[in-house]
């Protein structure tokens, strides 16, 4: 079957770096996406990787390890304002994006 | 209009209710999505759309129905509501004829059944 899966909560200090684990296994894959969710708010885009390798935007970066089916979002120089959920996603070989559960990031100063 | 809207942003509905929630995207996206969020589960594909008057079933579509009419709208209608269908329904849009097939998320409608 298809499955994502990521820790459910995770505590860090404000300007610490923190590191976002997800593994999947998923039916083909056309990349892997992550997803910030304020909340009570819709999730809003953050990266998208398809090859191996880090992307870095910003604050963020997401790594990719195909042969491993393992990501990860790393956010540095925390802010009080990344307290949210972040959402791992990979799309499978029908295009369609199978989400994990979240894992509810809280920021303390 | 900007990104995606969704109407209501909330409602509390009686069980054997008819409920259409309504969805609508101004970035003329060809691709459409209905998605469910529970506490403490991932997002729930319910329906979705690749483009104007084609519509497919997801991981959880019964007691669900979509319809797509145009490219702008995509609303999504329970025929029968039951209390398990308490839930935030989520719309989302992507254009999928190229590129990273991102999808951009609409606000978010908060439906409880009793």
């Amino acid at each position: 079957g298809q499955n994502i899966d990521q820790p459910t909560e995770m505590t860090a200090t404000e300007g610490a770096i923190v590191q976002i684990n997800c593994t999947y296994q998923t039916s083909g894959f056309n990349g892997l996406f992550w997803y910030q969710q304020h909340a009570g708010e819709a999730p809003t885009f953050l990266s998208y990787n398809v090859l191996d390798g880090l992307e870095e935007k910003g604050r963020f970066s997401s790594f990719l390890s195909r042969s491993k089916g393992y990501s990860y979002l790393l956010l540095k120089e925390l802010q009080m304002k990344d307290s949210a959920s972040y959402l791992c996603a990979c799309m499978d070989s029908n295009y369609q994006l199978i989400w994990g559960a979240g894992t509810k990031l809280i920021i303390k100063p | 209009i900007a990104g995606i809207t969704q109407a209501p942003t909330s409602q509390i509905l009686a069980a054997g209710r008819r409920m259409t929630l309504r969805c609508t995207q101004d970035m003329r996206h060809n691709a459409m999505y209905w998605y469910r969020q529970d506490l403490g589960l991932g997002l729930r594909l319910i329906h979705y759309s690749n483009t104007a008057g084609t519509t497919g079933k997801g991981e959880v579509p019964d007691g669900y129905s979509v319809s797509r009419a145009n490219t702008d709208d995509f609303p999504l209608t329970l025929a029968s509501a039951v209390p398990s269908q308490t839930s935030v329904y989520f719309c989302a849009s992507s254009d999928s004829t190229g590129g990273t097939d991102t999808q951009y998320f609409g606000p978010g409608t908060r439906l409880t059944v009793l």
